[in-house]
């Protein structure tokens, strides 16, 4: 199983916009919605911020959203705030009841 | 509160086996798969597989399948996950994470396992 496949980095000011893409194919991300994306500071855990491609736990804020098109799902933060600088995995369920991770960006508040 | 607590870092020689655990508190443990993930130094999350806390029944992803074995102990509310044949590229801080039923969203996780393979 393929990783898949996030741009290694982004970036905006803060208040502004940022949206990162996760592209898969029809075997995952295209084929289910049980996209999430999780959130990861450096020396933490990963937080899950968004389950089946655009629900947020209770406790995330509203400034995050995602939605899917395709085999490609994305991830928008609005409203840059300085705390949203980490990096940003996707993942998906993949079929036969194993899940896959992308391969990471790095959100950069300028 | 939800809790995933491992044990600690291991440093083991290539060859050996590791088993890591994860100790859960504060929901009722059978009702939540448990999930593994593993982070290379410096790299991106990768995932291993995951057991069902109820059937005790795994699922390895086929990266790892003959290597690693996923168990749980219900009475103790423990899981635990085991990586034999270890490598240099084995080394990686391996996470466990909760899986709510039906949502393929890991809500809770532990604090992370440095695992160190060296000679």
């Amino acid at each position: 199983q393929s990783a898949l496949t996030q741009p290694p980095s982004a970036s905006g000011s803060p208040g502004q916009s940022v949206t990162i893409s996760c592209t898969g194919t029809s075997s995952d991300v295209g084929g289910y919605n049980y996209v999430s994306w999780y959130q990861q500071h450096p020396g933490k855990a990963p937080k899950l911020m968004i389950y089946e491609v655009s629900k947020r736990p209770s406790g995330v804020p509203d400034r995050f959203s995602g939605s899917k098109s395709g085999n490609t799902a994305s991830l928008t933060v609005s409203g840059l705030q300085a705390e949203d600088e980490a990096d940003y995995y996707c993942s998906s369920y993949a079929g036969n009841i194993i899940y896959v991770f992308g391969t990471g960006t790095k959100v950069t508040v300028l | 509160q939800v809790q995933l607590v491992q044990s600690g870092a291991e440093v083991m020689k290539p060859g050996a086996s590791v088993r890591v655990s994860c100790k859960a508190s504060g929901y009722t443990f059978n009702g939540y798969n448990i999930h593994w993930v593993r982070q290379a130094p410096g790299q991106g999350l990768e995932y291993m597989g995951w057991i069902n806390a109820n059937s005790g029944g795994p699922t390895y992803a086929q990266k790892f399948q003959g290597r690693v074995a996923m168990t749980r102990d219900t009475s103790i509310s423990t899981a635990y996950m085991e990586l034999t044949s270890l490598r240099s590229d084995d080394t990686a801080v391996y996470f466990c994470a909760r899986e709510p039923p039906a949502t393929a969203g890991f809500d809770y996780w532990g604090q992370g396992t440095l695992v160190t393979v060296s000679s």
